[in-house]
């Protein structure tokens, strides 16, 4: 199966702060989705982002297919911001997550 | 509110109970998915239903037994489990065609602890 990587593992900003999160992907993939997982472990869709950029408010994210990686930015961090950060990449009917970038935004 | 729902939302069984996990999508899609989470590791796919057709079982063992009655149902019938099985249970359904999975969402899941 396809080897998904996510950097950094562990990130704590100051509220106001910006931050970029990376996914890399060892192989060829259909589509890519960014996810945050708040506290109760419910899982929120980011961005659906087989390619190209997308906005939506503070959030922005990147994938270069050819290049096998995805970034997601966040503006401004809020402490709501906080939690889990997953990226998951789609072939067939598998879809492979990474291992999640956990995010602490202090006030 | 996702459009999926999964109850119950937490569960507690012993070792010799019988208990199943329901999952429904008001969404429309033809793919549904079963996760497992344990605590500080990343989603695992467990089982992958198209058109309520079994298309992916990533080597779990029989006391997971999933079923599929419609698009919109999905269960996960759980017997006999062991200790290291307590982990959160998220279901998630999509659009399938033939080659390619679109967007996912999940539900909320169900946290199990098997005593």
């Amino acid at each position: 199966g396809i080897q998904v990587e996510q950097s950094p593992p562990d990130l704590i900003l100051q509220e106001g702060a910006n931050s970029t999160l990376r996914c890399n992907f060892s192989d060829s993939v259909n589509n890519l989705q960014w996810f945050h997982q708040n506290p109760w472990g419910q899982l929120i869709n980011l961005f659906y982002i087989p390619s190209g950029t997308k906005q939506n408010g503070r959030l922005s994210a990147t994938t270069v297919a050819t290049e096998r990686y995805s970034l997601l930015y966040i503006s401004s961090s809020q402490t709501t911001d906080s939690g889990v950060y997953f990226c998951a990449a789609n072939t067939g009917n598998q879809f492979y997550f990474g291992t999640g970038t956990s995010l602490t935004v202090i006030p | 509110e996702t459009g999926v729902t999964q109850t119950p939302r937490h569960l507690v069984m012993g070792m010799t109970n019988k208990k199943s996990l329901k999952c429904e999508q008001h969404l429309g899609h033809n793919a549904m998915y079963w996760y497992k989470q344990s605590a500080k590791k990343p989603l695992e796919l467990m089982f992958v239903y198209n058109f309520k057709e079994q298309t992916e079982n990533n080597s779990v063992p029989s006391r997971f037994s999933p079923e599929c009655p419609n698009s919109s149902h999905l269960f996960l019938h759980l017997h006999t489990l062991q200790p290291e099985d307590s982990a959160l249970y998220l279901c998630a359904s999509s659009r399938s065609d033939e080659d390619v999975s679109y967007e996912q969402y999940f539900g909320p899941g169900t946290r199990l602890t098997v005593t």
